[in-house]
């Protein structure tokens, strides 16, 4: 089966723009993450959804946000782009929880 | 305030030698803990995973040894190969299914 797909691969925007990144789950899966990695830093929780719920948020500010859709796939959205949300948002999906959480290849964000 | 730390950000090991990467947290509630693996420009991929109740879990070359008294997990590869060369995130999940991860340990296997 298809595994977790994150489109696009790679963007660059201009700081103060806003950005919306994709994440389609595995077909069955209901959870979706989404997670944020920069070097050093290692991958740091954003938020997760749960049949179209926000059920966990990371210490995120509120300029991420995210949704899901009756199809599971999920969008995350940043407002007002800094040069520090230059990173790799990963996403992953799983039918409950975590465990065994299937990871997309990931989108590349560069803000200049 | 970090909860997963992993404080070897490189190792380099001999292939057919063990690999030993180790990970500290702080809170005594995670349920359960895991171990993913990332190659560049691929997601991370899940290696194997040890709930709180057990103190090992093994899974061919893989085993997680969990010594919750010293709030303390470590991951052994044995023998190590070239293709495990990548970096490892250690994570653990607390009760309301939400995954922390460490800042990586990137293991090179040297042929």
């Amino acid at each position: 089966k298809a595994g977790v797909t994150q489109t696009p691969r790679y963007l660059i925007k201009t700081r103060g723009q806003q950005v919306t990144l994709s994440c389609s789950p595995i077909s069955g899966h209901r959870s979706v993450s989404w997670y944020q990695q920069t070097p050093g830093q290692g991958l740091q929780f954003l938020f997760e959804y749960f049949s179209e719920t926000q059920r966990n948020k990371g210490n995120f500010p509120g300029r991420f946000s995210g949704r899901q859709f009756s199809n599971s796939r999920s969008e995350m959205n940043v407002s007002t782009l800094e040069l520090g949300d230059s990173a790799l948002y990963l996403c992953a999906s799983s039918f409950e929880g975590h465990l065994g959480a299937f990871f997309g290849q990931g989108t590349r964000l560069t803000v200049v | 305030d970090q909860q997963v730390k992993q404080n070897s950000p490189s190792l380099s090991v001999q292939e057919g030698r063990i690999s030993i990467l180790n990970c500290d947290y702080t809170n005594s509630m995670f349920d359960y803990f895991l171990w993913y693996k990332k190659y560049p420009a691929e997601g991370p991929t899940f290696l194997i995973s040890i709930s709180s109740i057990k103190d090992k879990n093994e899974d061919g070359r893989f085993t997680v040894f969990l010594n919750k008294s010293a709030k303390h997990l470590s991951l052994h590869i044995v023998p190590s190969q070239p293709g495990d060369s990548a970096v490892y995130f250690c994570a653990a999940m607390d009760s309301s299914y939400k995954l922390i991860f460490g800042s990586g340990t990137r293991l090179l296997v040297r042929p």
